[in-house]
C-alpha cells in the first residue's frame, strides 16, 4: 500500500505570494491532518479534515486554510506569505483521526520564504 | 492545555547498546493516547509505538519498550540492540481522547548510535 504523498518536496517563494500543498493520503485514510515544524515551534498542528469538513483547527491565522477533496486528497494554501512561514510542512493521514487511529505521516514539503 | 517535554535534546549510544529516552507529560485528561514517533534524516515521521493510558501494561515492539508511569506522568522510550538505523529525531507524542488529528508533540531528542 502506497504512503502519504506530499507534493511539492520543495519549494521556495517570495513574501507576499500565495502557495498551495497538496497531499494524497493513504488509501482508504478518510482523515488527514496538517502540521507546521519549524526549529524553533516544533511542531504545530495546523488542522485535520474528514470527509471534506474541518473538524479541528489549530492556532493559526486565518493565512492558512485547507481543503478536502471527496477522495481525501488535501490541500493547503497559505496567502500573504511572510518569512516566518518558512517551515516543513507535514501531513499525515489515518483511517478517522482518533486516538485509536495513528498518524501516518508523508515526507513534506520544504517551503522557504525569501 | 496538554504540554509534552522531552529534556534531552541529544543523545548518542553505542551500536548493540541501550538507551533509554524520557519524556514527561502535563495534562488533566483521565483517557489519552501517547506516541513515540522517529524522524530520520528522510523527514518523514515514522509511528514507533503507542500506550494507550487506560492500559497499565507497558507497550513492546520488537527493540522497542516504554515504560509508562500513569501517575507520574512519565514516558519513556528504550531502545535495546541500538542499530545504527535507529540514528533519528525522537518525538514524543500526546493525544486527548476524542481529539481529532491534533496531536502534541515534544521538542524532539536527536539520538545518534555510534559504531
Amino acid at each position: 500500500k502506497a504512503g502519504v504523498t506530499q507534493t511539492p518536496r520543495y519549494l521556495i517563494k517570495t513574501r507576499g505570494q500565495q502557495v498551495t500543498l497538496s497531499c494524497s493520503p493513504i488509501s482508504g485514510h478518510r482523515s488527514v491532518s496538517w502540521y507546521q515544524q519549524t526549529p524553533g515551534q516544533g511542531l504545530q498542528f495546523l488542522f485535520e479534515y474528514f470527509s471534506e469538513t474541518q473538524r479541528n483547527k489549530g492556532n493559526f491565522p486565518g493565512r492558512f486554510s485547507g481543503r478536502q477533496f471527496s477522495n481525501s486528497r488535501s490541500e493547503m494554501n497559505v496567502s500573504t506569505l511572510e518569512l516566518g512561514d518558512s517551515a516543513l510542512y507535514l501531513c499525515a493521514s489515518s483511517v478517522s483521526g482518533l486516538r485509536n487511529s495513528p498518524l501516518h505521516f508523508g515526507n513534506g514539503t520544504r517551503l522557504t520564504v525569501t | 492545555a496538554q504540554t509534552v517535554t522531552q529534556s534531552q535534546p541529544e543523545m548518542s549510544v553505542q551500536e548493540a547498546e541501550t538507551v533509554t529516552l524520557s519524556c514527561t507529560y502535563d495534562t488533566s485528561e483521565n483517557n489519552y493516547y501517547l506516541f513515540w514517533y522517529k524522524q530520520p534524516p528522510s523527514r518523514q515521521m515514522i509511528l514507533v509505538i503507542r500506550q494507550e493510558a487506560y492500559k497499565q501494561q507497558n507497550a513492546t515492539e520488537n527493540r522497542f519498550s516504554v515504560n509508562f508511569q500513569k501517575a507520574a506522568k512519565s514516558f519513556s522510550l528504550k531502545i535495546s540492540d541500538s542499530q545504527l538505523g535507529d540514528t533519528a529525531m525522537y518525538f514524543c507524542a500526546f493525544m486527548k481522547h476524542e481529539e481529532r488529528g491534533d496531536m502534541r508533540f515534544g521538542a524532539g531528542t536527536r539520538l545518534t548510535v555510534k559504531p
